[in-house]
């Protein structure tokens, strides 16, 4: 059964910081990855998809990887700003459905 | 488009009671998903439909919950009776599922559920 785990859990940081945030799944059949915002009291909003044939892929200030191999992937944010405060998901797609890590909960502070 | 619409945004009930909730995709989506979201167990997909054909229902916990779509642009997940341990976010996601999976799914704002 897949499993997908963020570490860490929460995240506290100065505005400016780099930082990285970690996902790591069990099964390495999978179709594709993808990091998820989400705000309080909101829904999710995608923000990076990586298919499995791919390293990375990059947004704007966000950039994220995937070594299917080793299952793993990290999402890279850098000079971080205080809306970049949220909860982040990692998802894996072994098919249509996605399975969910339970989230890092970033705070980046002025 | 709006994207995915859901209403209600917050239902609280007692035990027993039956709970509707709705959602509408984004048009043109053949896709669509309820996902359940707790502190404890994070977000799990309950269902999944394609052209309002349910695919998956394995992730449904019991046979009090059930889901309708009768249309392309409505779908109802229902709760009867419920329970306290029901308390949650309720998600709806829809997508396009183009082949290869490239497409994300696109969530509404969900459904905040509270059993007493």
């Amino acid at each position: 059964k897949q499993e997908v785990t963020q570490i860490p859990a929460a995240l506290s940081v100065p505005e400016g910081e780099n930082l990285v945030l970690n996902c790591s799944f069990t099964d390495s059949a999978i179709y594709n990855l993808q990091w998820f915002r989400q705000d309080p009291g909101k829904g999710l909003t995608s923000l990076l998809l990586i298919q499995s044939s791919q390293r990375e892929q990059t947004s704007g200030r966000l950039n994220a990887s995937l070594d299917k191999s080793s299952g793993r992937s990290t999402l890279y944010i850098a000079a971080s700003q205080p809306g970049d405060s949220a909860t982040y998901l990692c998802a894996v797609s072994p098919g249509l459905d996605l399975i969910f890590g339970k989230g890092t909960t970033l705070s980046v502070s002025s | 488009d709006a994207g995915v619409i859901q209403s209600p945004r917050h239902e609280v009930t007692e035990m027993g009671q039956e709970v509707t909730l709705r959602c509408k995709p984004i048009s043109g989506h053949d896709y669509l998903f309820w996902y359940r979201q707790t502190m404890m167990r994070g977000l799990e997909l309950l269902i999944y439909f394609n052209n309002n054909v349910p695919i998956d229902d394995s992730g449904m916990p019991e046979d009090r919950f059930s889901a309708k779509m009768p249309n392309a642009s409505f779908s109802t997940l229902k709760i009867q009776p419920s329970e306290p341990r029901d308390s949650a976010v309720y998600f709806c996601a829809s997508s396009t599922g183009l082949a290869g999976f490239t497409d994300t799914q696109y969530f509404g704002p969900g459904t905040r559920l509270t059993v007493l």
